[in-house]
């Protein structure tokens, strides 16, 4: 079965201090690894996408990676307005139009 | 630049009563899911659309049924609520499907059945 878990559940920090959070996943013949943005009371909001093992994607204070297990999101330096919950989702692996997501790192940075 | 809009953004409803939530995008997205979100869990698909008058069953699909009359509109109904469909529901867009192109989501319609 697909599925995709994601690690910790919450996360506190300090403002500068640097992180990471995780996305695991079981999903066979991976067409893509997708990270999403999502403030409280808002939809998802897309951050990036990896194909393949090895891909790394950066955006101000967050970089991506990808390995055929994982994915990591790097948080360098974060600042309060980078408190949100992060979401990885994958395409199921029958080819359907279904993303699995996962249940998200909600993200805390204190100022 | 609207993007994806949500009406209505909450509502409250009795068991067994219908509503219908829509969804409407302005990116000519021919892509078009419904998605629901509960507490600890990923979000999951209840009907998606790949196209104007085309709809398939997602995920959890039971208890909810959907129409695309027009590209740009989605609409997911309710026939007769009960509490498990409390939840907070989000229509999302994608202009190339789930392997290549992002999903665009809305703010999200909060339910709550009593």
């Amino acid at each position: 079965e697909d599925q995709v878990t994601q690690s910790p559940e919450a996360l506190r920090l300090q403002e500068g201090e640097s992180s990471s959070l995780n996305c695991s996943y079981t999903v066979s013949g991976l067409r893509g690894l997708f990270w999403y943005r999502q403030d409280p009371g808002k939809g998802p909001e897309f951050l990036f996408t990896l194909y393949s093992a090895g891909e790394e994607k950066e955006k101000e204070r967050l970089k991506a990676t990808l390995t055929k297990k994982e994915s990591f999101l790097h948080i360098t330096a974060p600042k309060p307005e980078d408190s949100a919950t992060y979401l990885c989702a994958v395409p199921e692996a029958r080819g359907g139009q279904n993303f699995v997501f996962g249940p998200g790192t909600r993200l805390s940075v204190l100022p | 630049n609207a993007g994806v809009t949500q009406t209505p953004k909450f509502r409250v409803l009795k068991t067994g009563q219908s509503m219908t939530l829509l969804c409407a995008q302005d990116m000519n997205h021919e892509y078009m899911y419904w998605y629901r979100q509960d507490p600890g869990m990923g979000l999951r698909l209840i009907h998606y659309s790949v196209g104007e008058g085309t709809t398939a069953k997602g995920e959890v699909p039971d208890g909810y049924n959907v129409s695309r009359l027009k590209k740009q509109n989605f609409l997911l109904g309710l026939e007769s609520a009960a509490p498990s469909q409390t939840s907070v529901y989000f229509c999302a867009s994608s202009d190339r499907g789930p392997w290549t192109g992002e999903l665009f989501f809305g703010e999200g319609s909060r339910l709550t059945v009593l």
